[in-house]
């Protein structure tokens, strides 16, 4: 099974809400699920973290099913300025590396 | 205003040379991290650090060595470049108690000729 997979792009417009989905299907079962934010020619930057059910913050929400097999990042209201490339991150059962998913492309429309 | 810095932005080496990227973060954090960015592929993990003199082995070690002498500083050189290392290389650092929270650097733009 693939590590850790989410949808290579999305489009969206305007005002609508967004939701991108990762699956996790060897995650650990003590660590965090960790979502990130990437403009270009800039690093990643820390969005929201959560490791069961929902977390919200100002910027997006994260919904987490009991079985932790996958995770749905929550973007309200899109605008413009949230274009930009999205980034899981978990960690494999039995092992401390860092595993990223290869990245959403987010285009939000006028 | 938490901080990583890589020492260039762009580079542009030969096939065959030593290249050394630096990375230094003012956080005070045990953990750091190298990336290689590459398109389809995201972020791949080079090595990492939990500590001073300490590194751990990523996904892509292979031809790669790293150093981190000081808890600031972290480190990532290829011994020999070669064409199919030219890729954006990030670094990352993240605290023990928070060790998925990375804060990131802006990433060295590497192109070997």
């Amino acid at each position: 099974l693939a590590k850790t997979t989410q949808p290579i792009s999305m489009d969206s417009y305007e005002g609508q809400e967004v939701n991108i989905t990762c699956s996790h299907n060897n995650i650990a079962t003590n660590d965090y699920i960790t979502w990130y934010q990437q403009f270009p020619s800039q690093g990643p930057r820390f969005i929201i973290q959560g490791y069961k059910t929902k977390v919200t913050n100002e910027v997006a929400s994260l919904f987490i099913p009991a079985d932790r097999k996958s995770s749905t990042l929550s973007l309200p209201r899109v605008s413009l300025s949230d274009t930009a490339v999205y980034y899981c991150l978990d960690r494999q059962g039995g092992s401390y590396i860092p595993t990223f998913g290869r990245g959403t492309s987010l285009i939000v429309h006028p | 205003d938490v901080k990583v810095t890589q020492s260039s932005r762009y580079l542009v080496k030969r096939t065959g040379e030593k290249v050394f990227l630096e990375c230094v973060q003012d956080m005070d954090h045990e953990n750091m991290f190298w990336y290689r960015q590459d398109p389809g592929l995201g972020l791949r993990l080079i090595y990492f650090s939990y500590d001073v003199k300490m590194k751990e082995k990523g996904d892509i070690p292979e031809g790669y060595s790293v150093s981190r002498e000081k808890k600031e500083r972290f480190s990532l050189i290829l011994e020999s470049a070669s064409t199919n290392q030219t890729s954006m290389y990030l670094c990352a650092s993240s605290s023990t108690g928070d060790k998925d929270t990375q804060y990131f650097g802006p990433g060295t733009r590497l192109t070997v000729l």
